[in-house]
């Protein structure tokens, strides 16, 4: 089983800083892996796909970076509507997510 | 555009079979290159993929629930269905069904989702 490790697990920062989470594959899955956003009470949303495609619609202040096994998720500038836990997700060999990031404003 | 509703009971009892079926509107099951997918997340937990069913009916499944788990697909009625078996509190979650669409290249992504509903085990 491929595991995907997040960090940090939880993160506070201020409304226009630059956020970064990172998300490391225990194995080379080159570049299949996503990233989602989850709000309270609501289902999760694609944002990233393949390590570093934007998904149709979303805000371009979101984006991805990595191959291998170390991936970057980045916000150019957080606003307050990011506030959600965010979880990596890997495909290379059937599907396994990160434990997930919680993001809160400070 | 697509959309996804999961249905089915919302209690179930201890050793018994959990049933939910995704219904699919705006499009048809059997169009496209998706695998139609269930995913659950225990109350404050994180996501578990629980399975995958393709547009030709081969499935895959998580090793730690495959010998509980059946994903099935009804194209007439443009439905999909997970079954898990021998319940215990620790299935306890919501339950979500996703279509896990392919982009090209080699690129994957859950791009729809349902809503997703709240199964509690317990007697």
């Amino acid at each position: 089983d491929i595991q995907m490790t997040q960090s940090p697990s939880s993160l506070s920062a201020s409304v226009g800083d630059r956020v970064t989470i990172t998300c490391q594959a225990s194995q080379d899955i080159s570049k299949s892996l996503n990233w989602y956003q989850q709000k309270p009470g609501k289902a999760p949303k694609l944002l990233i796909y393949g390590a570093s495609n934007l998904e149709t619609g979303v805000p371009s202040r979101f984006s991805g970076s990595g191959s291998g096994t170390d991936f970057t998720f980045t916000i150019s500038s957080l606003q307050p509507e990011d506030i959600a836990t965010y979880y990596c997700q890997q495909y290379d060999n059937l599907i396994t997510f990160g434990q997930g990031t919680k993001l809160e404003i400070k | 555009q697509v959309q996804l509703q999961e249905s089915g009971p919302g209690l179930v009892k201890p050793s018994q079979t959990l049933s939910l079926t995704c219904t699919v509107s705006g499009g048809s099951i059997r169009s496209g290159n998706y695998y139609w997918t269930w995913i659950r997340q225990p109350a404050g937990k994180g996501l578990e993929w629980i399975g995958r069913i393709y547009t030709s009916g081969s499935t895959n499944y998580n090793p730690s629930l495959k010998s509980r788990v059946t994903i099935s697909v009804d194209t007439s009625k443009n439905q999909f269905s997970l079954k898990l078996s021998s319940v215990t509190a620790a299935d306890t979650a919501v339950y979500y069904c996703a279509r896990d669409r392919y982009y090209g290249s080699g690129t994957y992504g859950m791009d729809v989702w349902g809503q997703g509903t709240t199964v509690t085990v317990s007697s």
